[in-house]
């Protein structure tokens, strides 16, 4: 069965630091989202991308947080400078269309920062 | 306001019993999705019904759905150890963009 895939599993940065998180959507799903789930709590939607450009964003998602799909395979998070708040898993998923359809999550890549 | 609230937060059943979920949501929804999490790992999707839709069933799972009481319960019959994991329910919700907006998750324990 198709997969998305997401790397690294897990990611342990410096306050501060960039980091990107990659995933690769399966190959013909066209909407493609980032959530994030801190320890514990509810999974929480950051942006959705349809078409090479962000559809939706959520408040979590500031200036901080930046999506590309460079390749038309890879999909990638971007978060510039990270805080200590940003730990969390954050899992990709992608669907075929963006209504009526169930989504197909990554296994996430957990980030720590310290 | 919280959309998707799942009540219990927390079941534990033995194996072979039925185990019932509920969750409830505040706005008009296109369609309500289950979904599982196994201890650090991804969301797998296990069901969705449409708004327009009132039961549905996949294997052991049957889900329903009231939309005037804003509602929606997942039943998973003949319980397995395998089971035990965390339960969500996420929304899809009317004229918005697609996105899901997830509850906070039921804890399920099915003991052997």
């Amino acid at each position: 069965e198709p997969e998305v895939t997401q790397t690294p599993s897990h990611q342990v940065t410096q306050m501060g630091q960039e980091v990107i998180l990659r995933c690769v959507p399966i190959s013909n799903h066209l909407y493609f989202y980032w959530y994030r789930q801190i320890l514990g709590q509810k999974v929480e939607f950051l942006v959705s991308f349809y078409n090479n450009e962000i559809s939706e964003k959520s408040e979590i998602f500031d200036d901080q947080f930046s999506v590309e799909r460079p390749d038309g395979s890879n999909f990638t998070l971007k978060i510039r400078s990270t805080k200590l708040e940003d730990s969390a898993m954050y899992f990709c998923a992608s669907t075929v269309r963006g209504l009526d359809y169930g989504y197909t999550f990554g296994s996430g890549t957990r980030l720590t920062v310290v | 306001s919280q959309q998707g609230e799942e009540d219990p937060q927390a079941l534990s059943i033995q194996e072979g019993e039925n185990a019932t979920m509920n969750c409830s949501y505040k706005t008009s929804i296109n369609n309500l999705q289950w979904y599982r999490q196994n201890s650090g790992r991804g969301l797998v999707h296990l069901i969705l019904i449409r708004s327009n839709e009132r039961e549905k069933h996949s294997g052991r799972l049957r889900v329903t759905l009231d939309t005037s009481k804003k509602s929606s319960s997942l039943l998973i019959t003949a319980s397995r150890a395998a089971d035990t994991a965390s339960y969500f329910c996420a929304t899809d919700r009317a004229g918005a963009n697609s996105k899901l907006t997830f509850g906070k998750g039921i804890t399920l324990s099915v003991r052997p």
